[in-house]
């Protein structure tokens, strides 16, 4: 079944500790993307990479990092330094081949929650 | 840059009544257009695009048509179900840019 997977779909952690979000794809998509949800709020991107090995930071890049060692994964990771890490986090991928038809998939999501 | 401007919600309505949901955007290019559908602790599902001026996106009922004139891609349907409660999110893209979306509108509907 081809989609995006994202786990945990649950994820807790204590203040000061670094944790990282997995998302993977079988979708064969060049381009991908890690934007962050808050209550209420739009989303809004933190990293995004267009192919291997390469990725560029958003509009909150601040307190993230992020890798693209294989096509099929990006996962992110929340250090300390990022001060309301408190959040849901979404992936999505598409094509990235610039084609007006391309279109972007999401995973389901992980919630993160400092305690 | 690119920006879309949807309207503000909550949105609540009675089971069977018209639904818009007013998008407007500022894009460089040609942009593609989407309306995204969010339910509770999900993650977005694509609900409909456009790709060029004049295209209608539809499914499930939902319509949006690409009005470059008025730089607009409303969302509406007919006749709304309860099933249909969610949050709804209009977002653009050009070239190879990443998606930009509009804040979200969450729309209620009541039996």
């Amino acid at each position: 079944d081809g989609g995006i997977t994202q786990s945990p779909k649950y994820l807790f952690r204590k203040e000061g500790q670094n944790v990282t979000l997995s998302c993977e794809q079988n979708l064969n998509h060049d381009a991908m993307y890690w934007y962050r949800q808050d209550p209420g709020q739009g989303l809004r991107l933190i990293y995004y990479s267009q192919i291997v090995n390469d990725f560029q930071k958003g509009d909150i890049a601040e307190g993230y990092s992020v890798s693209r060692e294989k096509k099929e994964s990006f996962p992110l990771t929340v250090t300390s330094a990022q001060k309301n890490p408190t959040a849901f986090y979404l992936c999505a991928s598409r094509t990235g081949q610039g084609a007006s038809t391309d279109t972007q998939y999401f995973g389901p999501g992980t919630r993160l929650t400092v305690l | 840059g690119n920006s879309v401007t949807q309207m503000e919600g909550p949105v609540t309505l009675s089971e069977e009544a018209f639904l818009t949901i007013n998008c407007t955007y500022t894009a460089t290019g040609y942009p593609s257009l989407f309306w995204y559908v969010q339910y509770p602790g999900e993650g977005l599902q694509l609900l409909l695009k456009a790709t060029k001026a004049d295209d209608k996106g539809s499914n499930k009922g939902f319509e949006a048509t690409y009005r470059k004139e008025t730089t607009s891609f409303h969302l509406e349907k007919g006749s709304v179900q309860v099933s249909d409660s969610a949050v709804y999110f209009c977002a653009l893209y050009s070239g190879n840019t990443p998606l930009v979306f509009g804040k979200g509108t969450r729309l209620s509907v009541i039996a």
